[in-house]
């Protein structure tokens, strides 16, 4: 059972440079969230989609974009990479009916802007 | 907007004694669900007990329990018999019965485990 795949694990940008975070769900969850984390700051939502073509933005969205064009994948894109945008990148996903249901997490993703 | 507030950034206590964790909420919504998530060195998130806020009865699994106060908006995790692999960060959470259903994280409790 993979769960909740993102890729890659770690990348080192130079400040201005893009890319692309990739997180894949194979349990057929509707919903799914990209969160950051920063020291003494727990984690932050920074976009989300309730299904398949929608995404909506969350907590700490500016300098981020995604897109969900097929329900078991969720992209985080990083146009201009800042310093500030050093951090965790945690993806999540659940199912949409169940508030009880927990949070599925990926391994995280570290990044580092330079 | 829905907060959450753990005012304990460290923790620690010696193997096999029990420890508690702070956690404080706000919302104005009746129907919501609280967690508490655990981060090992690893990073992975691993969910540690869930509370549905409709229940009076506060959640057990096995040595993790809460204290659920509702109207205090309360949500404290208590850790018995502790253990060398208990140590880790503890995040509390939220989570609203509508909508989206995101959630809302605290700021973390660093937890360590004296032998």
């Amino acid at each position: 059972n993979a769960g909740v795949t993102q890729t890659p694990k770690f990348r080192v940008l130079k400040t201005g440079q893009s890319m692309t975070l990739l997180c894949a769900q194979d349990m057929n969850h509707e919903y799914m969230y990209w969160y950051r984390q920063d020291p003494g700051m727990g984690l932050r939502l920074i976009h989300y989609s309730v299904g398949e073509g929608t995404t909506a933005k969350g907590e700490v969205p500016d300098g981020y974009n995604v897109s969900r064009l097929k329900k078991q994948n969720f992209l985080l894109g990083l146009e201009s990479a800042a310093p500030s945008q050093t951090s965790v990148y945690f993806c999540a996903s659940s199912y949409a009916v169940q508030g009880s249901a927990p949070l599925h997490f990926g391994n995280g993703t570290r990044l580092t802007v330079t | 907007a829905q907060t959450v507030t753990q005012s304990q950034p460290e923790m620690s206590v010696q193997e096999a004694e029990t420890v508690t964790l702070s956690c404080t909420y706000d919302t104005s919504e009746s129907d919501y669900y609280l967690f508490w998530y655990k981060q090992p060195p690893s990073r992975q998130m691993i969910l540690v007990i869930r509370q549905e806020a409709y229940k009076q009865q506060n959640a057990t699994e096995n040595r993790f329990s809460v204290n659920f106060q509702k109207a205090a908006k309360s949500f404290s995790l208590k850790i018995s018999d502790s253990q060398l692999g208990d140590a880790a960060m503890y995040f509390c959470a939220y989570r609203s019965g509508q909508g989206a259903q995101k959630l809302v994280f605290g700021q973390g409790t660093r937890l360590t485990i004296n032998p």
